[in-house]
């Protein structure tokens, strides 16, 4: 039981196609999140959830569209993808206080060509 | 707005010398917690410590040793004798405080290469 899976882990695709990373965690965690990785920025929040159903924003949403019918997956899609969005983008999950660590899954590596 | 800054981007040592990642944070709060977490060539994140804004203490695991200074907006953290193992990229991360799942915010990280 890996605890928070992400998938694929790798995934070329081109421009202007549409792309969905999958998260599914088996804790029952009350929040989610998505970030991704870019040299020089670290990570960067995308979207989160508090739960199902309720999502937000984060520090850079734009071009990105989340999901979250059932408290256990919280899916990410790229709705037209662009070349700025080639990154590491990595599924995070926390029990939804301040003072609680957060999990990450293993990571997916998105090329957009 | 709340801020990590790694001014360190790369830092080279060879194995058994003692090496100190910085980091330094920006918030107006007074409830924050601060985390370091450990990114191995594999890929995966994996967390190494939580430090609540109110207890300054050092704290020592191993060979791993934090020192959070709130005067000086910092939480240190040093490797004792760097083996090859410990090659990896460091974040250290920033808790939002408004309660909002404990969002987190990272530095820009530093990648640490030990060499044998």
């Amino acid at each position: 039981d890996a605890g928070i899976t992400q998938s694929p882990r790798y995934k070329i695709t081109e421009t202007g196609r549409q792309v969905t990373l999958m998260c599914h965690q088996t804790w029952s965690h009350s929040y989610m999140f998505w970030y991704r990785q870019d040299l020089g920025h670290g990570l960067r929040l995308i979207y989160y959830s508090a739960a199902a159903d309720i999502t937000d924003k984060g520090e850079v949403p734009d071009g990105y569209v989340v999901s979250r019918s059932k408290t256990e997956n919280f899916p990410l899609t790229l709705e037209s993808a662009t070349r700025s969005q080639t990154s590491v983008y990595f599924c995070a999950t926390g029990p939804g206080t301040t003072k609680n660590i957060q999990y990450f899954g293993a990571g997916t590596r998105l090329s957009v060509l | 707005a709340q801020k990590v800054t790694q001014a360190q981007t790369e830092i080279s040592v060879v194995e058994k010398e003692d090496v100190t990642l910085d980091c330094v944070y920006e918030t107006r709060d007074t409830t924050y917690y601060l985390f370091w977490y450990k990114q191995p060539p594999s890929g995966e994140l994996v967390f190494l410590i939580r430090r609540n804004s109110f207890d300054e203490q050092n704290e020592i695991s191993g060979r791993y040793s934090w020192n959070f200074q709130k005067s000086t907006s910092s939480f240190n953290f040093t490797i004792t004798a760097s083996q090859v193992v410990d090659s990896a990229v460091y974040f250290c991360a920033l808790s939002d405080p408004y309660n909002q799942g404990g969002k987190l915010i990272f530095g820009q990280g530093t990648e640490l290469s030990v060499k044998p």
